[in-house]
């Protein structure tokens, strides 16, 4: 097993591009979440999903948009990259009362 | 919403020192999660606990919560320059468990451990 796996590793965008980050999970897992990590603010909920079709917002939805079309794959998606969104992403999947997280994506918007 | 405080936010220990880290909550605990982020890297799980009173141990490390005060402590004894990082709290939601990935964070402990 895989685990929960995310691409890129780094990226770097102009402020007004757009981009997707990858997020896979191989555990069947029905559970699958967004964070973004910022100095002193710990890690904080963008999008998650509780089955393939459905997604809800967490705290910090603004800019993001997401979709689950299979229990593998959870995308995200920057829609106008803005330098408030230079942060380090993490993606997780969820089964009762386990939580797997990915080895992060760090993005910076300049 | 609920909100996760903890304490210290940095912490500098020398080899073999016990430490404690503290989480506080502005609700009750339903669940609590502790996790470990070493720099650049996901974070590893460490465990979770449910039940007020209820302590765990992991190696080293021993987690308890204290549901009436919305709190938990976790602490190591006799520590090593493996065990510095950040730490981090999570809270799960009304219901228990991660079932809808929805933890609470608190704003992570940084750890050094001086040889």
């Amino acid at each position: 097993n895989a685990g929960v796996t995310q691409t890129p590793k780094f990226q770097v965008l102009k402020t007004g591009q757009s981009m997707t980050l990858q997020c896979a999970q191989d555990m069947n897992h029905e559970y699958m979440s967004w964070y973004r990590q910022d100095p002193g603010m710990g890690l904080r909920l963008i999008h998650y999903s509780v089955g393939a079709g459905i997604t809800d917002q967490g705290e910090v939805p603004n800019g993001y948009n997401v979709s689950r079309s299979t229990t593998e794959d959870f995308p995200l998606r920057l829609l106008s990259a803005a330098p408030s969104q230079t942060s380090v992403y993490f993606c997780a999947s969820s089964f009762s009362n386990e939580q797997y997280f990915g080895p992060g994506t760090r993005l910076t918007v300049t | 919403s609920q909100e996760l405080e903890q304490s210290p936010q940095s912490l500098i220990v020398q080899e073999g020192k016990n430490l404690t880290i503290n989480c506080t909550s502005s609700k009750t605990l339903y669940g609590l999660y502790w996790y470990k982020q070493k720099y650049g890297e996901g974070l590893i799980f460490l465990m979770m606990l449910q039940k007020g009173g209820e302590e765990k141990s992991h190696e080293k490390i021993t987690a308890k919560l204290d549901e009436k005060k919305q709190q938990s402590s976790l602490h190591i004894t006799a520590s090593q320059p493996s065990h510095a990082g950040i730490y981090l709290c999570g809270a799960a939601p009304r219901g228990g468990g991660t079932s809808y990935g929805k933890l609470t964070f608190g704003q992570g402990t940084i750890l050094t451990v001086h040889p």
